[in-house]
């Protein structure tokens, strides 16, 4: 059980497009979302904390309007990161709460050209 | 602020050895501690955990010990194996929101 999958697993785009990433808990329901970055032999880095169905409490330093957060339901969280750029590139991870206890998806690698 | 640290960056074993890593903490209000193990290209994988009302904690071929006294846990892993290779976190978990805070990794190589 408590399985996570996130959407896409890499993917490489241009500077200045947006990129949305989906996390999507298979098997459970999360009201509570985390997103982590990880840069290269880096620890994880929190983003933001999202609950269903209202806005996302971003962590300090970390830009609300550049990386959009929407859990729009409890098995589906999207991150879009807006006019990406080349320092946007990074390894990105969802971690749904379950009863107290994180999981996390496998990962979505974001290279920005 | 908080923070979760680890001693060493790297740790090479031979395989079969056993495995010692490191983790200090900051805050002594912590009372909740997960090891993640995180291999390449992948997320974080919930190894064992601890809470502060117990000094050791063992799982299958692995075993936390946490020290309160001087903020320091650790992850010994017995006969280690090349599959063991991966990136080591140890996290604390805070009371509020639940979300885990990380400490900066050690990379475990086995050697065959």
């Amino acid at each position: 059980g408590a399985v996570v999958s996130q959407h896409p697993s890499r993917v490489i785009c241009k500077s200045g497009t947006s990129v949305k990433i989906e996390c999507r808990s298979l098997d459970f329901q999360a009201t509570t979302m985390f997103w982590y970055r990880q840069f290269p032999k880096k620890s994880l880095m929190l983003m933001a904390t999202s609950n269903e169905g209202s806005k996302a409490t971003y962590e300090q330093g970390v830009e609300k309007d550049k990386f959009l957060i929407n859990h729009a339901s409890l098995t589906l969280s999207t991150l879009t990161v807006t006019s990406a750029h080349p320092e946007d590139s990074s390894f990105y991870i969802c971690s749904p709460l379950l009863r107290e206890t994180q999981y996390f998806g496998p990962g979505t690698r974001l290279l920005v050209l | 602020g908080e923070s979760v640290g680890l001693h060493l960056p790297t740790l090479s074993v031979q395989e079969g050895d056993n495995s010692i890593i490191n983790c200090a903490y900051s805050n002594s209000a912590s009372d909740y501690f997960i090891w993640y193990k995180q291999e390449s290209g992948k997320g974080p994988q919930f190894i064992i955990d601890i809470r502060s009302n117990m000094d050791k904690r063992q799982g299958q071929r692995v075993t936390v010990l946490l020290n309160k006294t001087v903020k320091h846990l650790s992850l010994q892993i017995a006969a280690t194996q090349p599959g063991d290779s991966a990136v080591y976190f140890c996290a604390e978990k805070g009371t509020n929101a639940g979300k885990s805070t990380f400490g900066d990794g050690t990379t475990l190589t086995v050697k065959p």
